[in-house]
């Protein structure tokens, strides 16, 4: 596509409800990412998925937290048992990644919001 | 761990008073420093990649400039139409980015 997509844009649930959250990469770019921006905030890293490469999830915050990568196209985000502190903007992004250079410019989609209330 | 600090967290100019942003930061073996203009309701939008101090790169009104501990972001002659948070990230040695807090652009007409 031409740019990275994001469903929902909007997202309201109930505190202990699970919720997913998908991401869909530019076309071609195989390097994927979330992040959390709370009000106000800047981003928080989640995770990152690069190929077949085992994912780095050091920025998950709990074991509520998870995400998948379909081959190298669309991600989804789950946060189980969602807590009022999980009220935030869920971005993803995407860069090219060519032999074994990431490029470092990361091109946003535009957010999920989560309410939990 | 990596650190990005943003200042000032909010500037408000007249139109075509020029000024700058900026951001410190503290990174092991920095692999990239970017700056990101977010509008309301939206994502990030990418302006530019500075690799090593003394890189400046300019786009219209924005010029951004890199030393060994900062980078300023630099807004001449600024319109309404530039009101954003611009937000500041480096990458190290990790594929994450960390960013700064972010300023607050307001430009009055």
């Amino acid at each position: 596509g031409a740019g990275v997509s994001q469903s929902p844009s909007n997202k309201v649930t109930e505190k202990g409800k699970d919720v997913e959250l998908r991401c869909d990469p530019i076309s071609g770019h195989t390097a994927l990412y979330w992040y959390r921006q709370r009000l106000g905030q800047g981003l928080e890293f989640l995770i990152y998925f690069q190929g077949n490469s085992a994912p780095d999830k050091s920025g998950l915050p709990s074991d509520r937290f998870s995400a998948e990568r379909t081959g190298e196209s669309v991600s989804t985000l789950t946060i189980q048992r969602t807590q009022q502190e999980d009220s935030a903007v869920y971005l993803c992004a995407s860069s090219f990644y060519f032999g074994t250079i990431t490029y470092n410019e990361q091109f946003f989609g535009p957010g999920t919001r989560l309410t939990v209330l | 761990e990596d650190q990005v600090t943003q200042s000032p967290e909010a500037l408000r100019l007249q139109e075509g008073e020029s000024s700058s942003l900026n951001c410190s930061y503290t990174v092991s073996g920095l692999r990239g420093l970017f700056w990101y203009r977010q509008d309301p309701g939206k994502g990030p939008e990418f302006l530019f990649t500075l690799y090593s101090a003394g890189e400046e790169k300019e786009k219209e009104r924005l010029k951004a400039t890199l030393t060994k501990k900062e980078s300023f972001l630099h807004i001449t002659a600024p319109k309404p139409e530039d009101s954003a948070t611009y937000l500041c990230a480096v990458r190290g040695a990790a594929q994450k980015l960390v960013f700064g807090q972010g300023t607050r652009l307001t430009i009055n007409p």
